[in-house]
């Protein structure tokens, strides 16, 4: 089991309302991303960052933006949300052994926006 | 679009019988993963293969690369209801982050 905790894990809000949902991870990895998947569908990349006070937008245009001040946290912030925002959010952070990168999951965000 | 994309979309077998499952991609890669993502849950890392393996085991895992064809295709043997996920390949090309495949859903019934 992987040591990276997202909350909350279900959230049901209303259109309009600010949000943030939190990413933090026990691990010392300094790479840190943001996915968004409808269940059961594909990984979006919606950001990314290489450590403290680096980020990066991904693929996935996205009306949320991320902050990193610390190594551990990486929280991602909804102004205001909209029923399109309806998705899973998840975290991951990743190291590289031997060259190669390994990315670890949390266990994601359900968000349902009314 | 994805680097990665994987056939079938879905797959139901039965217990004891195997699964295999099939990975495309489009660019040379680096290696290329294969993570497990139980329903509602996080992905799970599963397997790494680099570019010059051809085949890799672990337990009842068997992953084979063919970067002629730029295909991976992983086989769970003996499989069991506990194997019911999605299963997603991902590719790292050496652009510092991976790029996952659309994932193919497993269901094993007892």
């Amino acid at each position: 089991e992987a040591d990276i905790y997202q909350t909350p894990r279900y959230l049901v809000i209303g259109t309009g309302k600010k949000i943030t949902l939190e990413c933090s991870q026990t691990m010392g990895h300094d790479k840190m991303y943001w996915y968004q998947q409808d269940p059961g569908m594909e990984l979006h990349l919606i950001h990314y960052s290489y450590g403290v006070n680096s980020t990066e937008k991904g693929d996935l245009s996205s009306e949320s933006t991320v902050s990193r001040i610390r190594t551990e946290h990486f929280p991602l912030t909804l102004e205001s949300a909209r029923p399109s925002h309806t998705s899973q959010y998840l975290c991951a952070s990743s190291e590289f052994t031997g060259g190669a990168e390994t990315q670890y999951f949390g266990p994601g965000t359900r968000l349902l926006v009314l | 679009s994805q680097q990665g994309e994987e056939d079938p979309q879905a797959l139901s077998i039965q217990e004891g019988e195997n699964a295999t499952m099939n990975c495309s991609y489009k660019t040379s890669i680096n290696n290329l993963q294969w993570y497990r993502q139980n329903s509602g849950r996080g992905l799970v890392h599963l397997i790494l293969i680099r570019s010059n393996e051809r085949e890799k085991h672990s337990g009842r895992l068997r992953v084979t690369l063919d970067t002629s064809k730029k295909s991976s295709s992983l086989l769970i043997t003996a499989s069991r209801a506990a194997d019911t996920a999605s299963y997603f390949c991902a590719t790292d090309a050496g652009f510092q982050k991976l790029v996952f495949g659309t994932g193919t859903r497993l269901l094993v019934s007892p």
